[in-house]
């Protein structure tokens, strides 16, 4: 039973660029959660999506920043015009149900040039 | 807004040794409290959890307590042995969304053969 699965695992890119960053939750799991982490910090919550829909998007930026989980295929964290400040590691986790432990994905770090 | 405290940043111990991280929460409608370990390179692991409705839960040499009157929960690890060494985060969440966690600035863990 493959864990949750992220990628890229690294992504450079130039400011102004934009990030995708995919996420396959585990066999089972409609409920997708994105977390950030900066250097020497803890995660901080961003969004949660379960299939087609976004339910809590309290923790990610107005701006630039969007989250989908589609009905077929991985959930998407897409930002635009990339700055130096979104280099991050960014932290895919699923659930079976809203109140079940979440399983992290080893993430995807961005580093803006 | 909510927030999750975390002591110490840093913890050195030898071999077999005791280990014990404490983390305070402010909000008072939180009921459930993760426990993560991180290695370098990957995401966090869930290691433990415990739910408000008990007061501490023991798992070989891990232990989690919590006392909801003084709002904070612990960690203790027994006998702790080179392979314990890794980034250990407390979180807390609601019980109804355990996903959305508030995360505390984690602990690196070592452990000197």
């Amino acid at each position: 039973n493959a864990g949750v699965m992220q990628n890229p695992r690294h992504l450079v890119r130039r400011r102004g660029q934009e990030a995708r960053l995919r996420c396959s939750p585990m066999k089972g799991h409609s409920h997708v959660y994105w977390y950030r982490q900066l250097p020497e910090e803890g995660l901080k919550f961003m969004v949660y999506l379960q299939k087609e829909n976004i339910i809590d998007e309290s923790g990610m930026p107005k701006e630039r920043f969007s989250a989908e989980f589609p009905k077929e295929g991985p959930s998407i964290l897409r930002i635009q015009q990339v700055v130096r400040g979104d280099s991050a590691a960014y932290f895919c986790a699923s659930a079976d149900r809203a109140d079940s432990p979440l399983h992290f994905g080893n993430g995807t770090r961005l580093t803006v040039t | 807004g909510e927030n999750v405290e975390q002591h110490p940043s840093t913890l050195s111990v030898q071999e077999g040794d005791s280990a014990v991280i404490k983390c305070t929460y402010s909000d008072s409608a939180s009921n459930y409290f993760p426990w993560y370990k991180q290695e370098l390179g990957k995401g966090p692991q869930l290691i433990i959890d415990i739910r408000s409705n008990v007061g501490e839960k023991k798992d070989q040499r891990i232990a989690v307590t919590l006392n909801k009157t003084a709002k904070h929960f612990s960690l203790h690890i027994t006998e702790t042995q080179p392979e314990d060494s890794a980034v250990y985060f407390c979180a807390a969440s609601l019980k109804s969304n355990t996903g959305k966690l508030i995360f505390g600035q984690g602990t690196t863990l070592q452990v000197k053969p």
